[in-house]
């Protein structure tokens, strides 16, 4: 297995636009999580998910964001009506369960202009 | 609450220096681990060391070390003759009891001047 994979890697879109991103993770991995990245700052926790059960969602996640793991593998993550404030880079890790170190994708970096 | 405080917000060496990156976290719960990833220019987060609370023996990697000391609340990481390669941002993170989610902090950018 290659890693933790992410999809797009660059995404550019007008305000008000819906956008999505795709995260591919380690394949033995039952946990999976979201996080979001500003300049000069560490991850922040979005969401995560066990198998296919979101089992958490941070304050931060407004109710544009929406993400799925419909069937524990691949995961999908949603922003809609996107704000400028949203401009961030989106990052994805996978995990065993338990308190197991999460391995990072390569993120994907969304501007809303 | 948990939270993870890395107050040195840039630091700069030269070429075979050693080099301390600080790491204070917070948590009330009584299990719980220590993470420290570094984050290249190339932006990916590579996973370095993981630490549980109960095992505070300090633990030694190449040219990495990590200092992990309870009574302060500190988990630092030094890297010893630091190269260019280093130059990167470390992050410290902490998983509470639950281990559901990483709590980092605001990273610390190391440059090694060559």
């Amino acid at each position: 297995d290659t890693g933790v994979s992410q999809n797009p890697r660059h995404k550019i879109t007008k305000r008000g636009q819906n956008v999505t991103f795709r995260c591919d993770p380690i394949s033995e991995h039952n946990r999976l999580y979201w996080y979001r990245q500003t300049l000069g700052q560490g991850p922040e926790f979005l969401t995560y998910f066990q198998n296919e059960a979101q089992l958490e969602k941070s304050r931060l996640l407004s109710d544009r964001f929406s993400a799925e793991r419909p069937k524990g593998s691949f995961s999908t993550l949603e922003i809609q009506r996107t704000e400028q404030g949203d401009s961030a880079m989106y990052l994805c890790a996978s995990s065993l369960e338990g308190w197991n170190e999460q391995f990072f994708g390569p993120g994907t970096r969304l501007t809303v202009l | 609450a948990q939270k993870v405080t890395q107050a040195q917000t840039e630091i700069s060496v030269v070429e075979k220096e050693d080099v301390t990156l600080d790491c204070v976290y917070e948590t009330r719960d009584t299990t719980y681990y220590l993470f420290w990833y570094k984050q290249p220019p190339s932006g990916e987060l590579v996973f370095l060391i993981r630490r549980n609370s109960f095992d505070e023996q300090n633990e030694i990697s190449g040219r990495y070390s990590w200092n992990f000391q309870k009574s302060t609340s500190s988990f630092n990481f030094t890297i010893t003759a630091s190269q260019v390669v280093d130059s990167a941002v470390y992050f410290c993170a902490l998983s509470g009891d639950t281990g559901n989610q990483f709590y980092f902090g605001t990273g610390t950018s190391l440059t090694v001047i060559p």
